[in-house]
């Protein structure tokens, strides 16, 4: 199985910083046919089910802001967060859909001071 | 437009038999795969398994054993039976589905339901 490192567990900054968020797979995600990075970003807010926010590692999925943005290539990824806001507080996962068993990320808890 | 939604028992035995039923809309089961996902009380997420657009499945090699995943185009329903539960598998059970055959993320998810282990 492919295991996804995810670091921070939490963090807590106030509105307006920057957030980077880590993401280390155990084995590179870049499939070498297509030429893509298979991995993804959710976003969970309390009480709500995941939200997609990032898929093949730097597309961002319709509607969701552009102060969202994936990077990375092979075996790591990091999703910053620019500009803060309030309404970001939530947990964060990344996932790898390079082979079966799909595996996420331990997630990483987002605070707003 | 896609939409899914769970629905089980909320609450059951110890050793006895889980099931769930994901009903769809907005999309076509012979079109995209629909994949189960939990996650316990505080804790990350856990790829359960999938039924896959031709209808093959694949299982989370910790509960093979456990699970069966079918479903039934004409209602457009996705059915999960796990049996043997214990509390550890107390979680929000989200049904969700891939976009795209080729690159299996998730971009529409269920509201999820609360599956409770106790006696």
């Amino acid at each position: 199985d492919i295991v996804m490192t995810q670091s921070p567990s939490s963090l807590a900054v106030s509105a307006g910083e920057t957030v980077t968020i880590n993401c280390k797979s155990s084995q590179s995600l870049f499939g070498s046919v297509r030429q893509k990075n298979y991995l993804a970003w959710y976003q969970q807010k309390p009480g709500q089910s995941p939200k997609l926010l990032i898929y093949l590692a730097s597309t961002r999925e319709s509607g969701v802001p552009d102060r969202f943005i994936g990077s990375g290539s092979g075996t790591d990824f990091t999703l910053t967060i620019s500009s803060v806001q309030a309404e970001d507080l939530a947990n964060y996962y990344c996932q790898q859909y390079y082979d079966t068993p799909l595996t996420f990320g331990s997630g990483t808890k987002l605070e707003i001071k | 437009q896609v939409q899914l939604k769970e629905s089980g028992p909320g609450l059951v035995q110890p050793s006895q038999t889980l099931s769930l039923t994901c009903t769809v809309s907005g999309f076509s089961l012979t079109s995209n795969s629909v994949h189960w996902v939990r996650q316990p009380p505080g804790k990350g997420l856990e790829w359960v398994g999938a039924i896959w657009s031709g209808g093959s499945t694949d299982y989370n090699s910790a509960l093979k054993s456990r699970l069966s995943i079918s479903r039934d185009t004409s209602k457009s329903q996705v059915f999960l039976k796990m049996n043997s539960l214990q509390t550890e598998d107390t979680a929000i059970y989200f049904c969700t589905r891939v976009g795209l055959a080729t690159y299996w993320y998730f971009d529409f998810w269920g509201p999820g339901t609360m599956v409770t282990v106790s006696s």
